[in-house]
């Protein structure tokens, strides 16, 4: 089945680290992707990751995958105020055509 | 090179009415995708368009339909317009079907009283 799973919050404060997770269900899934949604925002592709890759690093972000397990993760380094937002899990599916798959959103909270 | 582009940004329209939202890809992107985001559901995948066909369908009633343009530019129609079709409509284009990088505009917002 289709299904990506996300945690709904989480609050860091200002110069630490955000760790943000994601599970997904189908293993036959080609691309998984981050998104960030600002308010009455749309939503901004940060990276991607191919599916036989484990990791990906791009300036402070840092994906990890774990293929065997469904896990995704998004590492924000020295995470500033303007970090906060909502992100967005998904995996790009193929079915008569490609289609992303949506978790259900992360909103991160910077504290200074 | 500009982004996306929806129009309107907003529309505010009442039961049994029909909408057409309107999106122009990125130049020389050829497929368009379209979603719903409602505080409820979620993002939902709503169909796609490449080369004025349509690739692929979602799970939605016959009410949401969409066309695509020789220039790559997509509408999509809701007819007898629901409370429940209050969403942020968005659309995302690539360069080809299949294509990992899909880029979203900012949305359209519709809201049905």
């Amino acid at each position: 089945g289709e299904d990506v799973e996300q945690s709904l919050f989480l609050s860091v404060r200002e110069g630490d680290s955000s760790v943000i997770n994601c599970t997904y269900t189908d293993s036959s899934s080609t691309y998984l992707y981050w998104y960030k949604q600002e308010p009455g925002a749309g939503l901004q592709l940060l990276t991607y990751i191919f599916s036989n890759m484990d990791m990906k690093q791009d300036q402070r972000l840092t994906v990890l995958l774990n293929k065997k397990d469904k896990h995704l993760s998004l590492r924000i380094a020295d995470t500033q105020t303007g970090d906060s937002a909502i992100y967005f899990c998904a995996e790009s599916i193929k079915d008569s055509s490609y289609k992303l798959i949506f978790g259900s959103g992360t909103r991160l909270l910077v504290r200074p | 090179k500009a982004g996306v582009t929806q129009t309107p940004r907003y529309l505010i329209k009442t039961r049994g009415q029909q909408v057409t939202l309107s999106c122009s890809p990125i130049s020389g992107h050829r497929s368009v995708s379209w979603y719903q985001q409602t505080p409820g559901q979620g993002l939902q995948f709503l169909f796609e368009y490449f080369s004025e066909t349509q690739r692929n369908k979602g799970n939605f009633p016959g009410r949401f339909s969409g066309r695509q343009f020789s220039n790559s530019r997509s509408e999509m129609n809701v007819s007898t317009l629901e409370l429940g079709d209050s969403a942020l409509y968005l659309c995302a284009s690539t360069v080809t079907s299949g294509d990992y990088e899909q880029y979203f505009g900012p949305g359209t917002r519709l809201t049905v009283t």
